[in-house]
């Protein structure tokens, strides 16, 4: 079964400046990969995902996310965060069958 | 837009009830899913659901039962809450190729005292 890891639990930073949240997963299959993002008190909403082609994802909000096979890796990257992207992204993993695992979780905190 | 509804945004329930957690998808659906959500610990499976009347268990089944009866309802069910299992808990729905994402509800925060 396919599991991920979410690498840090929380990540602050600081307004306009660069991030990246780093999720590595296992499967021995191929898979699909996503990231969700959590807003207080809400549910998860999608920001991007891999599905295949390339390795390069766009997603909302300015947020992309590159695939790397060889390092089992799905790093999410902005390259200037706003204070209104502090919430907590979750790395997600789906392969063919029907069930999707995720990570821990990491809480982003911008600050002015 | 896709719309997964969860009945209830808060329940606060005695320990020993019976807890029932409703979802209902708009978009035919095939899959559905139930998570709970704990600091520090992300995402956990409960149960899914692939069609009416299948079910398969997650990874955390224990203390936990499902119901799909109809395509679009898929019902989380405690058969006696127990405070560890205060949490929050998701329901999400997907189509069923492997390609496509997961919807979510909002959350319904469950509290037993």
């Amino acid at each position: 079964a396919q599991s991920v890891t979410q690498l840090d639990s929380q990540v602050p930073v600081f307004e306009e400046a660069p991030v990246e949240l780093r999720c590595n997963y296992s499967s021995s299959v191929s898979v699909y990969l996503f990231w969700y993002v959590q807003y207080p008190n809400q549910g998860l909403q999608l920001l991007l995902k891999y599905l295949s082609g390339s390795t390069l994802v766009k997603g909302i909000n300015g947020f992309e996310a590159e695939f790397n096979k060889s390092q089992t890796s799905f790093h999410l990257r902005k390259p200037s965060v706003h204070i209104s992207d502090t919430a907590e992204y979750f790395c997600a993993v789906r392969s063919n069958n029907n069930d999707m695992r995720f990570g821990a979780g990491t809480r982003l905190t911008v600050k002015p | 837009d896709v719309k997964v509804t969860q009945s209830s945004r808060y329940l606060v329930k005695r320990t020993g009830e019976k807890v029932f957690l409703e979802c209902v998808q708009d978009m035919d659906h095939e899959n559905m899913f139930w998570y709970r959500q704990d600091p520090g610990l992300g995402l956990r499976l409960i149960y899914f659901s692939y069609d009416v009347k299948m079910k398969e268990k997650g990874d955390i089944p224990e203390g936990y039962s499902v119901s799909r009866e109809k395509k679009e309802r898929f019902s989380l069910i405690l058969e006696s809450a127990s405070t560890n299992q205060t949490s929050m808990y998701l329901c999400a729905s997907r189509r069923l190729r492997a390609n496509t994402e997961a919807f979510f509800g909002q959350g319904t925060r469950l509290t037993v005292v």
